[in-house]
């Protein structure tokens, strides 16, 4: 198995509403990330996971909530989005690098959740 | 000036003709991401590379490190090409490393 995927493919939803955002790979990597896509724009990181722990927050905002259940999944739990919060949301994995025993700079992507809040 | 620079930002080109979209970065290690997006869809990893060039059907990509400077050619081109095209640079971020994206170039291939 060498892909991310991730669900729903398309999500809408309300402002006051609770949803998440789905992403798994079986490839063995170890570091995952979540990315934000604004229509026209390139990626924007969001949030990266290192061994199923927490390693870069780009000062996201607490109405997205990142969790890493394990070594293959990674979620993003939303809630009380507004309007300017729709975009293509993205998630990669990186394999490990064998000579530096850290993240390696591959990332591989899924094909991305496309949000929209209303 | 960008950290990574890509052009040309728009391309048409009609069918069967040889692209070339270039890559200038200033940032980050030796290494560069190509990367497909098709309209409204996600985002394809075409190529990771640190030297020398790569090679996938119709796609070569080369990478001149000196120079930072990377090419992605594209032979032969095709309607389904049509994409929009960006290169990311790899640099350090802690433990992990963190992309540097190109603003991207958007190929129409016309029939």
């Amino acid at each position: 198995d060498t892909e991310v995927t991730q669900t729903p493919k398309h999500l809408v939803m309300g402002m006051t509403n609770k949803k998440s955002l789905k992403c798994e790979q079986h490839m063995g990597h170890r570091a995952m990330y979540w990315y934000k896509q604004k229509a026209k724009k390139p990626p924007e990181l969001m949030f990266v996971y290192s061994y199923e722990k927490l390693s870069i927050n780009e000062s996201v905002p607490s109405r997205f909530s990142p969790e890493c259940p394990n070594s293959s999944l990674l979620n993003l739990h939303l809630h009380a989005l507004q309007p300017e919060d729709s975009a293509l949301y993205l998630c990669a994995s990186s394999p490990r690098d064998r000579m530096f025993g850290r993240a390696s700079y591959e990332q591989y992507f899924g094909p991305g959740t496309r949000l929209t809040v209303t | 000036k960008n950290e990574v620079e890509q052009s040309p930002q728009n391309l048409t080109a009609q069918e069967g003709e040889f692209i070339t979209i270039n890559c200038s970065y200033s940032v980050g290690i030796s290494a560069l991401h190509w990367l497909q997006q098709h309209p409204g869809g996600g985002i394809v990893s075409l190529f990771m590379l640190s030297s020398g060039k790569k090679k996938h059907g119709r796609l070569i990509a080369t990478i001149n490190i000196q120079e930072k400077h990377s090419s992605l050619h594209i032979t032969a081109s095709h309607p389904r090409d049509s994409a929009v095209y960006i290169c990311a640079a790899p640099r350090s971020g802690g433990s992990n490393y963190k992309l540097t994206f190109g603003k991207g170039t958007l190929l129409t291939v016309n029939p």
